[in-house]
């Protein structure tokens, strides 16, 4: 059964630092995506990630994907306010078609 | 382009009730799923579906029933709606399990039952 993982899941820290999130999940994939949620809102696609060794980047976010050891992270760069969210890596089953979601890194930017 | 839409988007219900939430894209999307969304639990996967007439379970589908007798349309059901259902439902939609592209979400249905 797939389970996905992330930590830490809640993050507070101040602007202009670097931070990583990580994102581990227990079966085999090759399609893992990151999404943004601001309160009361919806969720926002951030990257989609397809093959072992993918790394996507948009702005002071990058995204990578490790197949082999069943593991993404999110890095933030010289983070700014505006970054504050909750961030959601969701997974895809190989065997099935369910998308399962880790629980998400609340992360808080402080000015 | 709506994209994804909810209806309705807030709903107040008494024990016992039932209801249920529509979801309706315009993408032409194979794959539609529902989720719930609780604080500090993420979104979990009640059910989805991976083409029309067809439907299969999530990780939390106990309680709720789903139809997807057009493409385009997805329906979530509550039988008898209890307090533990209070939470905040999002549907998603995508293409078949092809391509890069991701889920799109609609804006939610917060539903509340007393």
């Amino acid at each position: 059964e797939l389970k996905v993982e992330q930590n830490p899941l809640f993050l507070s820290m101040q602007e202009g630092k670097n931070y990583t999130i990580y994102c581990n999940y227990s079966t085999t994939s090759d399609r893992l995506y990151w999404y943004r949620q601001d309160p009361g809102k919806s969720l926002e696609s951030l990257f989609v990630l397809l093959s072992n060794g993918a790394v996507k980047q948009e702005g002071r976010l990058m995204a990578s994907l490790d197949t082999k050891a069943r593991l993404s992270t999110l890095h933030i760069t010289a983070a700014v306010h505006d970054l504050s969210a909750t961030y959601f890596c969701a997974v895809e089953g190989r065997r099935d078609d369910k998308i399962i979601f880790g629980k998400g890194t609340r992360l808080h930017i402080l000015p | 382009n709506a994209g994804v839409t909810q209806t309705p988007k807030f709903r107040v219900l008494k024990t016992g009730q039932s209801m249920t939430l529509l979801c309706a894209q315009d993408m032409n999307h194979e794959y539609m799923y529902w989720y719930r969304q609780d604080p500090g639990m993420g979104l979990r996967l009640i059910h989805y579906s991976v083409g029309e007439g067809t439907t299969a379970k999530g990780e939390v589908p106990d309680g709720y029933n789903v139809s997807r007798l057009k493409k385009q349309n997805f329906l979530l059901g509550l039988e008898s709606a209890a307090p533990s259902q209070t939470s905040v439902y999002f549907c998603a939609s995508s293409y078949e399990q092809i391509g890069n592209q991701p889920q799109h979400f609609g804006d939610g249905t917060r539903l509340s039952i007393l």
